[in-house]
């Protein structure tokens, strides 16, 4: 059984920090990974890919991949209000059934 | 445009009825799936449909159905809904394998 862990949260930081997400995974050949922000009653949306091992940035986002220590993180700085929502990690391993994590819980306060 | 659609956007039945949710992408991709989103917020995948190659989430009982009658489209039939089948259910498209997912804004079902 894949699976793809993330804590829940909620996880609060005040506007203008460093919000940090982690998730970690079980499936060793998993090559894919995804974080994804869904706002309450929306659909998911990408925020950031990543194939492989390091860091990848764009804009205020950092996605970093550990694939030895099966982690992936992403990074939002400058985090504001706006930023309020539930991400969701999500890994693939090529079999096409992408496999989700829970989703962590983001409050942004002022 | 909408890239995703889906249709309905809010479904509300009885038990034992048999309903259906269509679902429409215009992004000219080639995969397409169909995910349950339970109460606590948790995204399943349910089906995945790859130039006809249908690969199926072994715990998805076999009352759900999809049916594609061609690439832009993915439906998801439903038969003896069952309270538990209440739930958001996504639809999403993406290219290939290992790609970003769309999705749909989704259809609200619930089961009386």
């Amino acid at each position: 059984q894949k699976e793809v862990e993330q804590n829940s949260g909620p996880l609060s930081v005040p506007e203008g920090a460093i919000a940090s997400l982690n998730c970690t995974y079980s499936d060793r050949v998993s090559q894919s990974f995804f974080w994804y922000r869904q706002y309450s009653g929306k659909s998911p949306e990408l925020i950031m890919s990543i194939y492989s091992n390091g860091d990848k940035e764009d804009g205020r986002f950092t996605a970093q991949l550990n694939k030895a220590s099966q982690y992936v993180s992403l990074l939002i700085r400058d985090s504001q209000p706006s930023d309020s929502a539930t991400y969701l990690c999500a890994v693939e391993g090529g079999s096409y059934i992408p496999t989700f994590g829970r989703g962590t819980s983001l409050i942004v306060h002022p | 445009d909408t890239a995703v659609s889906q249709t309905p956007k809010y479904l509300v039945t009885q038990m034992g009825n048999d309903k259906s949710i269509k679902c429409e992408q215009n992004l000219g991709h080639d995969t397409m799936y169909w995910y349950k989103q339970d109460s606590k917020k948790f995204l399943k995948i349910m089906f995945s449909y790859n130039n006809k190659e249908l690969i199926i989430n072994e715990t998805v009982p076999n009352r759900f159905s999809p049916k594609s009658p061609d690439k832009a489209h993915l439906n998801l039939h439903i038969n003896s809904l069952e309270l538990g089948d209440s739930a958001v259910y996504f639809c999403a498209s993406s290219h290939g394998r290992d790609s970003t997912q769309y999705f749909g804004p989704g259809t609200r079902l619930t089961v009386t």
